[in-house]
């Protein structure tokens, strides 16, 4: 049973194309994240979400909207690809803010290539 | 902002030894947790271990040590009897405890690449 899944874990696409990564969390957890780790393997935030709320929005372009319909589910939809949005993003979930040792689990990671 | 430091890109350490990974960050939290997660080449990010400022003490996972050194602002990660399945990039992460100044995000350092010889 997978705690944290993302969907697909391998995207290959052509610039210009619109794309979405899914991801799923089966721990019960009220916050999910997305991550974004570039060429060099650097992690960064993008976005958190609480109980379907936008918590988080670093300084990432519009052509970025994440979604959650419920707070088990965190989509990550992109707009009009970029060579530069090639990368592995990771999604990843954790119980309530604030909520005493409250660590963050990651999915598999999707890797995104923009051809 | 707080900012995490791994200094030592690439490390190698022979199987059954031990070896120590560096980390510094700044904060001017008084509270906040660390960890160490570990991302072999399946990429999976694993959770080895985790730290709260609070505790003197510091956090062993079986062969995973921290030695926390909160006024020197240091949090290095100490693998002993090192296995082959040990070698991965390792990942220094700060997350404040209050909420509302970090929403939660874990803040990264750049990674130190860990090599097992045989």
């Amino acid at each position: 049973d997978t705690a944290v899944s993302q969907t697909p874990k391998y995207l290959v696409t052509q610039m210009g194309n619109d794309k979405s990564i899914k991801c799923e969390q089966n721990l019960g957890h009220d916050t999910m994240y997305w991550y974004k780790q570039d060429s060099k393997k650097f992690l960064k935030i993008m976005f958190s979400y609480n109980n379907k709320e936008l918590i988080i929005n670093e300084t990432v372009p519009n052509r970025f909207s994440p979604k959650s319909p419920d707070k088990a589910h965190l989509n990550l939809h992109i707009n009009s690809l970029e060579l530069g949005d090639s990368a592995v993003y990771f999604c990843a979930s954790s119980q309530v803010p604030g909520a005493s040792g409250s660590t963050q689990f990651f999915g598999p990671g999707t890797r995104l290539t923009v051809l | 902002a707080q900012t995490v430091t791994q200094s030592q890109p690439e490390m190698s350490v022979q199987e059954a030894e031990t070896v120590t990974l560096s980390c510094t960050y700044d904060t001017s939290e008084s509270d906040y947790y660390l960890f160490w997660y570990k991302q072999p080449p399946s990429r999976q990010m694993i959770l080895v271990i985790r730290q709260e400022a609070y505790k003197q003490q510091n956090a062993t996972e079986n062969r995973f040590s921290v030695n926390f050194q909160k006024a020197a602002k240091s949090f290095s990660l100490k693998i002993s009897d090192s296995q082959l399945g040990d070698a991965a990039m390792y990942f220094c992460a700060y997350r404040d405890i209050r909420e509302e100044t970090s929403g939660s995000r874990l803040t990264f350092g750049e990674g130190t690449q860990l090599t097992v010889n045989p």
